[in-house]
């Protein structure tokens, strides 16, 4: 069955430094694969998106995140993280075909010191 | 582009009584629309997947004659909560898909709904 594995649930960073988020997933078939960010409250704000090609992919907010098929894991990266990007994030696996349905991790919540 | 909002943002109810969540595609027609619930500080659960003028399917768990879910036309869908209960409360989030235009599992999320049953 497929699954998302977010490994950390805190992860507490200075502002200025470099920032990665662990995603990993399991799944038979091509993974469609996402990260979102949720701020207190509020839905979800689509970061990146990874469906084929390029496994480098860019996303809003200086975010971007690598696939790596041997690893099983789309791992997001920021290379200097500003205070307003503390929020939950949220890995999420596509599945299901023509239903369109995500699966998502745990999330890991991000707070960033200054 | 594919901005999806949800009505109302907040609503508390007294037990026992039933509460309608709206959830529209604004500037898109959304064949599938999707309910999740949101425990606090815990992950998204998929309730139910409705496609427009079906019945929805719901998730293994979930109550489908007290969660009513009706995606009438392609930009509304609606989660009525029947004879809500305290451990109802909860963040409510819909999501919607076109995939004639936005390939790949692709889901676009509203605002989210706090309800508060006492």
């Amino acid at each position: 069955a497929q699954s998302v594995t977010q490994p950390d649930i805190h992860i507490t960073v200075s502002e200025g430094a470099s920032l990665e988020l662990r995603c990993n997933y399991s799944y038979g078939a091509t993974p469609y694969l996402f990260w979102y960010v949720q701020s207190p409250g509020q839905g979800l704000q689509l970061l990146l998106k990874y469906f084929s090609g390029d496994t480098l992919v860019q996303g809003i907010k200086g975010f971007e995140a690598e696939f790596k098929r041997s690893q099983s894991s789309f791992n997001l990266r920021k290379p200097s993280v500003h205070w307003s990007d503390a929020a939950e994030y949220f890995c999420a696996l596509g599945y299901g075909g023509s239903q369109g349905n995500l699966i998502f991790g745990k999330g890991t919540k991000l707070s960033v010191k200054p | 582009g594919a901005v999806v909002s949800q009505h109302p943002s907040r609503v508390i109810c007294k037990s026992g009584t039933s509460v309608k969540i709206e959830c529209r595609s604004l500037d898109f027609q959304a064949t599938t629309m999707f309910w999740y619930r949101q425990f606090p500080k815990q992950s998204l659960m998929l309730m139910a997947t409705s496609n427009e003028g079906s019945k929805a399917t719901y998730e293994q768990g979930v109550e489908k004659d007290k969660f009513l879910i009706n995606h009438a036309s392609l930009t509304l869908s609606t989660l009525t909560v029947t004879s809500a209960h305290p451990e109802d409360s909860s963040f409510y989030i819909c999501s919607a898909r076109d995939p004639r235009r936005y390939s790949y599992n692709e889901q676009f999320f509203g605002p989210g709904t706090r309800l508060t049953v006492l």
